[in-house]
């Protein structure tokens, strides 16, 4: 069973600083998905980024980038000039390339990240 | 394009009543999966829906919880008799299975407490 870990349950950054989220996978598959999800205050579940594991380029979304490390099996989210708003509980979620109906999300237990003004 | 839409947004019963979650999808999405929050246990996945037809609902808890989608629209969750365990938010979502990376988009959440 594909298994989800994020063992950083709470985190602090600088407004303006860097700050790396980390989470790591284990899988049999070669092919699969990565999302990170922000959940702010307001409960909202939001896409931040993702990452094709068969593609060997890291995502990027704006402030957000990933260094995915496939075969260390770990996937960190860097965000980059902090604002006060990036402050939330950040979930990574792993999903295999959906082969008959599966198309099951394995999220791990998050981590809640503060930004010191 | 309106997002998916989850109602009520707040709910609290007492122990014993019948609870209704209700749940519209993005529209020409055909995957919808249900999950509850909790402290406790994070996230987890309830079930989900293939093109309305329930594929996998092992994370249901039990008997009490039933979930259907009568079309592409709409999907319910239903918990009847409460109990005040199932006190959570739960979350809809949806995706369009055969996109380009399948991603799940999430509703905002309903969040029940049961007394």
């Amino acid at each position: 069973a594909q298994t989800v870990t994020q063992s950083q349950p709470e985190m602090s950054v600088q407004e303006a600083e860097t700050v790396t989220l980390s989470c790591t996978y284990d899988t049999s598959e070669s092919d699969y998905y990565l999302f990170w999800y922000k959940q702010p205050p307001s409960r909202q579940m939001i896409l931040v980024i993702r990452q094709e594991a068969y593609k060997q380029q890291n995502a990027t979304e704006n402030r957000f980038s990933v260094n995915f490390q496939k075969a260390a099996k770990s996937f960190s989210l860097k965000i980059s000039d902090s604002q006060l708003g990036d402050a939330a509980m950040y979930f990574c979620a792993y999903r295999p390339i959906p082969t008959g109906a599966n198309s099951k999300l394995t999220f791990g237990k998050g981590i809640t990240l503060s930004v010191r003004p | 394009d309106a997002g998916v839409i989850q109602s009520p947004r707040h709910e609290v019963t007492e122990m014993g009543q019948e609870v209704t979650l209700r749940c519209k999808p993005i529209s020409g999405h055909n995957s919808l999966f249900w999950y509850r929050q909790t402290m406790m246990r994070g996230l987890e996945l309830l079930i989900y829906f293939n093109n309305n037809v329930p594929i996998d609902d092992s994370g249901m808890p039990e008997d009490r919880f039933s979930a259907k989608m009568p079309n592409a629209s709409f999907s319910t969750l239903k918990i009847q008799p409460s109990e005040p365990r199932d006190s959570a938010v739960y979350f809809c979502a949806s995706s369009l299975r055969g996109g380009n990376t399948d991603t799940q988009y999430f509703g905002p959440g309903t969040r029940l407490t049961v007394l």
